[in-house]
């Protein structure tokens, strides 16, 4: 059974950073690539960040460039996104995401002074 | 960047009529577009890819078409389960781009 466990959210102050992982089980992970995508509260679907599944390829959402950095270690079967300069509308729950039909239930993010 | 509008935001519908949703992409996406169904406090969940490709376990009465920059998705016999939002995605070209959601609810 495919799985995608999404860690490391919490309250952040403005301008700090923060980094979540998202551990795939269940398929193998070196053979896909990977996405995350968020959710503001109340509010629609955001594509932020996809990552080739040999990381040749990453693209970002222009409102995250130059801040957000997406990675993967195959070994460990785990996606990450490093975020700064965090800003208030980045409060949103992050879902990590492989777009084959699997998704994370997703983790919150909520940066607030 | 491409633009997803989708129509109606809001629909209201009775058990058992057909329902159609609609997103229009702001140029050619060529048939990469997927359409999801979010139930209230759950993860997104796929229900077609590649406009009209129905994802494992998704009950046949979802369909979907479409070509060029119009596509549709259609509920043949709305049930009550169906009550959500829908938000499609275009995979054509980064950055990938949703719809802004079509909220569905019985009448």
């Amino acid at each position: 059974e495919v799985q995608l466990v999404e860690s490391g959210g919490g309250l952040v102050q403005p301008g700090r950073s923060l980094k979540l992982s998202c551990l795939a089980s269940g398929f193998t992970f070196s053979n896909y690539g990977m996405n995350w995508i968020r959710q503001a509260p109340g509010k629609g679907l955001e594509w932020v960040a996809s990552i080739s599944s040999s990381s040749s390829y990453i693209y970002y959402a222009d409102t995250v460039k130059g801040r957000f950095t997406i990675s993967r270690d195959n070994a460990k079967n785990t996606l990450y996104l490093q975020m700064t300069s965090l800003r208030s509308e980045d409060t949103a729950l992050y879902y990590c995401a492989r777009l084959e039909g699997y998704w994370g239930q997703g983790v919150m993010v909520t940066v607030s002074s | 960047d491409i633009q997803m509008t989708q129509s109606p935001s809001f629909l209201s519908a009775s058990v058992g009529e057909r329902v159609t949703l609609s997103c229009r992409a702001s140029q050619n996406i060529n048939k990469y577009l997927d359409w999801y169904q979010q139930k209230l406090g759950e993860a997104p969940k796929l229900l077609i890819y590649n406009t009209n490709n129905l994802h494992t376990g998704i009950p046949s009465r979802f369909s979907g078409s479409g070509s060029g920059t119009d596509y549709t998705l259609t509920i043949s016999s709305l049930q009550p389960e169906d009550v959500a939002t829908y938000f499609c995605l275009q995979r054509n070209s980064w950055p990938y781009t949703f719809g802004a959601g079509t909220k569905l609810e019985l009448k």
